[in-house]
């Protein structure tokens, strides 16, 4: 079935830097690359995805790349602010495994210094 | 709209008991999953559902049994509780073609 491997585990920066995850998928029949932030205490929202026939997506701060041949997706932000500290997960949906299995990757705590 | 609704936010239960953790959705949301959350290993997905009527295993479903009588309703159910069970419950639904889902606030639930 699909796995996901999400890096780093925990990123530091300071505020009005950039931050940049990671993440790869092993099963290539994935078609839809969504990505969530968890505060703490509360429930996974999401903040941008992407579906498989696009190569980049963004949203002012937050944008998304996905690289079908070599199987990987990222979220950069830009201009960080305390507030974006949370934990961000990345996730893949539409394996051989099942089309409404999404499964998520162990996910990335983001500390924004002020 | 509720949107996805869990009962209870919190339970302890005692290793061997069952129960039933309920889901609801009032957003006619064919696709509905049930997630546990442990620290340093993300959403594990338990189960999940395309319809009414069917469901499936995800990456960890034993220990747990579903059922989807209805569109709006996925109750998870513990058989008999373990404390490898002792987790964070989250339920979430998904429109078909929208794939964006939507999670419900969770259920904390510790076994002793």
């Amino acid at each position: 079935g699909e796995n996901v491997e999400q890096h780093p585990s925990t990123l530091s920066v300071q505020e009005g830097d950039s931050a940049v995850i990671k993440c790869t998928y092993s099963d290539s029949a994935s078609n839809y690359f969504p990505w969530y932030k968890q505060e703490l205490g509360k429930r996974p929202q999401l903040i941008i995805d992407i579906r498989s026939n696009v190569g980049e997506k963004k949203d002012q701060r937050i944008a998304v790349t996905l690289n079908k041949t070599a199987k990987h997706f990222s979220l950069h932000i830009t201009e960080t602010q305390p507030e974006d500290s949370a934990v961000y997960f990345c996730a893949a949906l539409g394996g051989t495994g099942g089309y409404n299995k999404l499964i998520f990757g162990a996910g990335t705590r983001l500390a924004v210094h002020p | 709209n509720a949107g996805v609704t869990q009962t209870p936010k919190f339970q302890v239960l005692k290793t061997g008991q069952s129960m039933t953790l309920q889901c609801a959705q009032d957003m006619n949301h064919e696709y509905m999953s049930w997630y546990r959350q442990d620290p340093g290993m993300g959403l594990r997905l338990i189960h999940y559902s395309v319809g009414a009527g069917i469901t499936d295993q995800g990456e960890v479903p034993n220990g747990y049994n579903v059922s989807r009588s209805t569109t709006e309703d996925f109750p998870l159910r513990l058989l008999s509780a373990a404390p490898s069970q002792t987790s964070v419950y989250f339920c979430a639904s998904s429109a078909p073609g929208r794939y964006g889902y939507t999670f419900g606030s969770g259920t904390r639930l510790t076994v002793v």
